[in-house]
């Protein structure tokens, strides 16, 4: 089925320990997005990439690191991780149109 | 402030009634409004857009005011299958493709 896709579902890391959340679309969208939602906060934007080979900050990038790889795949890597990244992590994807279509989610735990 | 507000609720409605609640949005400049809706450890996902004269999806009707800056959502003769958390998004002139989401207004249909 055409949609976002997002692995791993779960991840546990320890303090300090890196790693890259994969997200891919095949929708042929332009724009992606990585986006964190923890209780009662909303969804806020960490990266955001407008078109393949373009990267801009959102309103929570401390800590993360993104790469546009191609015009289907957008990762998040976390370099050094922290308990207050402890978080569901979105990837979305949007074309033409304001609607995102969003990928199934991350749930990280930093311990 | 946050730039997008919602009551957590929860909203508790009993089966075929009808249930309304807000949202208030900060930025004078919000353009482009929604709604999406997020089940319990579910991705977002679009439920309507909201026009500015108002727009229905059968059960659902989407108000905006833009005098006093919040948008509604009601839902008649609610279903068991409508309880989740509605949430409310906003995009400005500025930020094409950048959502803001408010935190999410619980809704609990009780038989």
């Amino acid at each position: 089925n055409a949609g976002v896709t997002q692995t791993p579902k779960f991840q546990v890391l320890k303090t300090g320990q890196s790693m890259t959340l994969q997200c891919a679309q095949d929708m042929n969208h332009n724009s992606m997005y990585w986006y964190r939602q923890d209780p009662g906060m909303g969804l806020r934007l960490i990266y955001y990439s407008a078109s393949e080979g373009t990267t801009d900050k959102g309103e929570v990038p401390n800590g993360y690191n993104v790469s546009r790889l191609n015009k289907r795949e957008f990762s998040l890597r976390l370099e050094s991780a922290a308990p207050s990244q402890t978080s569901v992590y979105f990837c979305a994807s949007s074309g033409q149109s304001y609607g995102y279509t969003f990928g199934s989610g991350t749930r990280l735990t930093v311990v | 402030r946050k730039e997008v507000e919602q009551d957590p609720g929860p909203f508790n409605v009993p089966e075929g009634a009808t249930v309304a609640f807000n949202c208030t949005y900060s930025n004078s400049a919000s353009q482009s409004f929604f709604w999406y809706r997020q089940d319990c450890r579910k991705e977002p996902k679009l439920l309507m857009s909201v026009y500015s004269s108002g727009n229905e999806d059968g059960r659902f009707t989407a108000q905006l005011n833009r005098a006093s800056q919040y948008i509604s959502l009601l839902i008649r003769d609610s279903k068991l299958s409508d309880s989740a958390t509605y949430l409310c998004v906003v995009t400005t002139t500025d930020s094409w493709g950048k959502l803001q989401f408010g935190a999410g207004t619980q809704v609990v249909v009780t038989p």
